[in-house]
């Protein structure tokens, strides 16, 4: 069983908010990757890091920022939430050598009001 | 950028009948994935494949990574409403590259 957890699981939130999606694991992949999906739709790599203090953009432009102080930690920001911004955000860490699946948490539903 | 292509985009059969889907891309990959997802969940892996010209079976799904390891398909046979869900590929270049998903299919199984 996957141990990669994100919180909250649901948020509703008013326009401007600033907001923090909460990613962690306890498996000690390097790697991690933060996810956009619409419902039913293809996987968006909006973020990605290799290792502590790596972070990269992906291939979807976002106005989020993530960190990557820890291992095991890698949580997304919105400074400035916006109805465009609302979304399915889904974390995931991937190990290295050929063996690179990636273990998801169950996503974060988020709705900007 | 990496791209994998699926397709159909979208399939929708009855109970009982079999069905492929593919996974397509111009580059090579050091291993391939095969995810599905269920709504309101995230993807859950179902098989890698490493070896070109490898073929694995789980139960009555059976994958297939391309000899020039380029492309994947996945073939269920006998389909049941149990197996409707997006279907994701995902390509490993290896190393320190980030793991390529592909464009998915949709697929639901009519009881």
């Amino acid at each position: 069983e996957a141990d990669i957890y994100q919180t909250p699981r649901y948020l509703v939130i008013g326009t401007g908010k600033k907001i923090t999606l909460e990613c962690s694991q306890t498996m000690g992949h390097d790697k991690m990757y933060w996810y956009q999906q619409d419902p039913g739709m293809e996987l968006h790599l909006i973020h990605y890091s290799y290792g502590v203090n790596s972070t990269e953009k992906g291939d979807l432009s976002s106005e989020s920022t993530v960190s990557r102080i820890r291992t095991e930690h890698f949580p997304l920001t919105l400074e400035s939430a916006r109805p465009s911004h609302t979304s399915q955000y889904l974390c995931a860490s991937s190990g290295g050598g050929l063996d690179t699946e990636a273990f998801f948490g169950q996503g974060t539903r988020l709705t900007v009001v | 950028t990496q791209l994998l292509e699926q397709s159909p985009q979208f399939l929708s059969i009855q109970e009982g009948e079999n069905l492929t889907v593919y996974c397509n891309s111009s580059s090579v990959f050091s291993s391939l994935q095969w995810y599905r997802q269920e709504p309101g969940e995230g993807p859950v892996l179902l098989v890698t494949v490493v070896t070109g010209g490898e073929v694995k079976k789980l139960k009555r799904l059976t994958f297939q990574f391309g000899d020039a390891r380029k492309d994947s398909s996945l073939h269920i046979t006998a389909a049941q409403p149990g197996d409707t869900g997006l279907y994701l590929c995902a390509g490993g270049p290896g190393g320190n590259e980030k793991l390529t998903f592909g464009t998915g299919t949709r697929l639901t199984i009519i009881p």
